[in-house]
């Protein structure tokens, strides 16, 4: 069965303080892997796709890599405002099929 | 990125009667959209899985005449909340995929709905 597992379920954070989240995957013929980023009350904001073991994608403090087995979101010095829930989602094969990972639940304190 | 936007984002009903929540996609075409539920502190769970021009198709354990999809265009998506209840109160998520080899899946921003 295919399963998408995240780590830690909650991190928190000094201002400026650099950390990594995991997503970890077992599908068959992953086509694509994905980020989100989701604030209380919203809906998934998109971050990045990755296609291929060894891909790395940036987004100002965000960058996220890509293995055959897990992909990692590093922060490097994280802002209060970088707090939410971190979403990582495979899609498999050729189909539409989107599979969630549980989140990671980010604290950032001033 | 792509647009995906959602309609209400929250809305208050009396028990019994039904609410409606849409869903578009506005600058691309999605073949494919899918409804979420979230409960508080919890990822997404997929309820469904809507196609244009087709039934939709269920996830276990969602009830079919109690959440009614219609993908009537390739840009709405709409769901029934049908003969709501408090228990049916939740947030709930509307997802639209870009579609193609390297399709990706945007969000709308979710609507809020609480049955008195």
């Amino acid at each position: 069965e295919d399963q998408v597992t995240q780590s830690p379920e909650a991190l928190r954070l000094q201002e400026g303080e650099s950390s990594s989240l995991n997503c970890s995957y077992t599908v068959s013929g992953l086509r694509g892997l994905f980020w989100y980023r989701q604030d209380p009350g919203k809906g998934p904001e998109f971050l990045f796709t990755l296609y291929s073991a060894g891909e790395e994608k940036e987004k100002e403090r965000l960058k996220a890599t890509l293995t055959k087995k897990e992909s990692f979101l590093h922060i490097t010095a994280p802002k209060p405002e970088d707090s939410a829930t971190y979403l990582c989602a495979v899609q498999e094969g050729y189909g539409q099929n989107f599979v969630f990972g549980p989140g990671t639940r980010l604290s950032v304190l001033p | 990125g792509a647009v995906v936007s959602q309609h209400p984002s929250w809305v208050i009903c009396k028990s019994g009667t039904s609410v409606k929540i849409e869903c578009r996609s506005l600058d691309f075409q999605a073949t494919t959209m899918f409804w979420y539920r979230q409960f508080p502190k919890q990822s997404l769970m997929l309820m469904a899985t809507s196609n244009e021009g087709s039934k939709a198709t269920y996830e276990q354990g969602v009830e079919k005449d109690k959440f009614l999809i219609n993908h009537a265009s390739l840009t709405l998506s709409t769901l029934t909340v049908t003969s709501a209840h408090p228990e049916d109160s939740s947030f709930y998520i509307c997802s639209a995929a870009t579609g193609g080899s390297t399709g990706e899946l945007f969000f709308g921003e979710g609507s809020r709905l609480t049955v008195l």
